[in-house]
């Protein structure tokens, strides 16, 4: 079974418009942590934003959100007023159990195309 | 502070030619881990390691090798290229002890004919 889903695998959003990326995962470890890594057409990996199992809020770093919901194991990336530049491929990672050695296991990413 | 570094950023290697992709990284971080990444998939880990003279298996590890001998540099070595291997490959490093944030080199387009 998929660990980490990501169900779209291309989105056209007009700019200026929020934006839901959708992440779904799959553990039995009651630690965990979600990452979300945006990929520009450049090719590098940049980190966004992290959210813990155990985190009381939902993570926010600046335009960026996490809407983290552990009953429904979803970590949504939210983009508040999108811009051009939003335009990447954009990837759920989670990490599984407490050992700092974790290793990371990745979605396939969706394609997010801003629309001007 | 330069991060971590991939050398080189291209390759073309014929079927069966061996070569090593080098990753450095100037952060002192004991983990660092190899990645491939090939469309329509998320990164794939092909080895890793915890601190020098340590390294794992990742998913996908056939075909790779890897050493440890510093901190810093973690190179990847593939024995005898194979057009499957054709890829663009990551190297990244994080530290064990703070932050979760894994750091990521520029990658390397490897290309087997």
């Amino acid at each position: 079974a998929q660990k980490i889903t990501q169900t779209q695998p291309g989105m056209f959003v007009q700019e200026k418009e929020a934006v839901t990326l959708d992440c779904t995962y799959d553990t039995s470890d009651p630690s965990y942590g979600l990452f979300w890594y945006k990929q520009p057409s450049s090719g590098e990996m940049i980190f966004l934003i992290y959210q813990g199992s155990y985190d009381q809020q939902n993570a926010t770093e600046g335009r960026y959100s996490l809407n983290f919901q552990k009953a429904r194991k979803s970590a949504n990336l939210v983009i508040s007023a999108s811009q051009l530049g939003d335009s990447a491929m954009y990837f759920c990672a989670m990490r599984e159990g407490a050992d700092s050695n974790y290793q990371l296991i990745w979605g396939a990413g969706t394609k997010l195309i801003i629309k001007p | 502070n330069a991060g971590v570094t991939q050398t080189p950023k291209f390759q073309v290697l014929k079927t069966g030619q061996s070569m090593t992709l080098q990753c450095a990284q100037d952060m002192n971080h004991e983990y660092m881990s190899w990645y491939r990444q090939d469309p329509g998939m998320g990164l794939r880990l092909i080895h890793y390691s915890v601190g020098a003279g340590i390294t794992d298996q990742g998913e996908v590890p056939n075909g790779y090798n890897v050493s440890r001998s510093t901190t810093e540099d973690f190179p990847l070595r593939l024995l005898s290229a194979a057009p499957s291997q054709t890829s663009v490959y990551f190297c990244a490093s994080r530290s064990l002890t703070s932050s979760y944030e894994q750091y990521f080199g520029p990658g390397t387009r490897l290309t087997v004919t």
